[in-house]
């Protein structure tokens, strides 16, 4: 149980387009879904928190309007990147937590590979 | 702020041998302290959990010890296997569960030989 299901999970894009990342969660509620970048042999970085039906919470130094952030929904998430531009290049990641896990693990989708050329 | 280090960027071992992977933290303990695993191009699987008041955790070849006055958590795989390569990263969850996210470290990445 407690399956996310991140897609796509690699996406080729010219610089100044937009693409849109999905996050579902499968087979439970995630009401908080959250989204991160990693750099090679870096830590996964917060880049915000998505609430289910209200606006998402960005951490600091994330530009929300660059990176849309959408919770329609109790099982979806999407993150939106738009005007891409090469540095924006980079491995993103969603996870959820489910309040039937009793033990708090974040459950995390297989990322998403973003390149922007 | 809350700072996490584990000890090494790689920890290279032998087959069989056991890998103990170590993850230090400042300031305050975690109530909860999570470990990962994490293989290339995928999002990071979920292994075990410690809570502040257990002193150790097992679960088949892998075992997790918890020590709040050293503010340190040590991460072991015995009989260590070839399949056992990756990278594992341990996280703090200082809301006991709660739906806030998690303090992750950079990561150790294991290679097991053969």
């Amino acid at each position: 149980g407690a399956v996310v299901s991140q897609h796509p999970s690699w996406v080729i894009c010219k610089s100044g387009t937009s693409v849109k990342i999905e996050c579902r969660s499968l087979d439970f509620q995630a009401t908080t879904m959250f989204w991160y970048r990693q750099f090679p042999k870096q830590s996964l970085m917060l880049m915000a928190t998505s609430n289910e039906g209200s606006k998402a919470t960005y951490e600091q130094g994330v530009e929300k309007d660059k990176f849309l952030i959408n919770h329609a929904s109790l099982t979806l998430s999407t993150l939106t990147v738009t005007s891409a531009h090469p540095e924006d290049s980079s491995f993103y990641i969603c996870s959820a937590r489910t309040l039937l896990d009793s033990t708090g693990a974040l459950h995390f989708g297989n990322g998403t590979r973003l390149t922007v050329t | 702020s809350q700072k996490i280090e584990q000890n090494s960027e790689a920890l290279n071992i032998q087959e069989g041998k056991t890998a103990t992977l170590t993850c230090n933290y400042t300031n305050y303990s975690p109530a909860y302290l999570q470990w990962y695993r994490q293989d290339p191009g995928r999002g990071p699987v979920f292994l075990l959990l410690i809570r502040e008041n257990e002193k150790e955790k097992r679960k088949e070849r892998l075992k997790v010890t918890f020590d709040t006055t050293l503010k340190q958590s040590l991460f072991h795989i015995t009989a260590s296997q070839p399949a056992d390569s990756a990278t594992y990263l341990c996280a703090l969850d200082m809301l006991r569960g709660s739906q806030g996210n998690l303090i992750f470290g950079k990561g150790t990445k294991l290679s097991v030989k053969p």
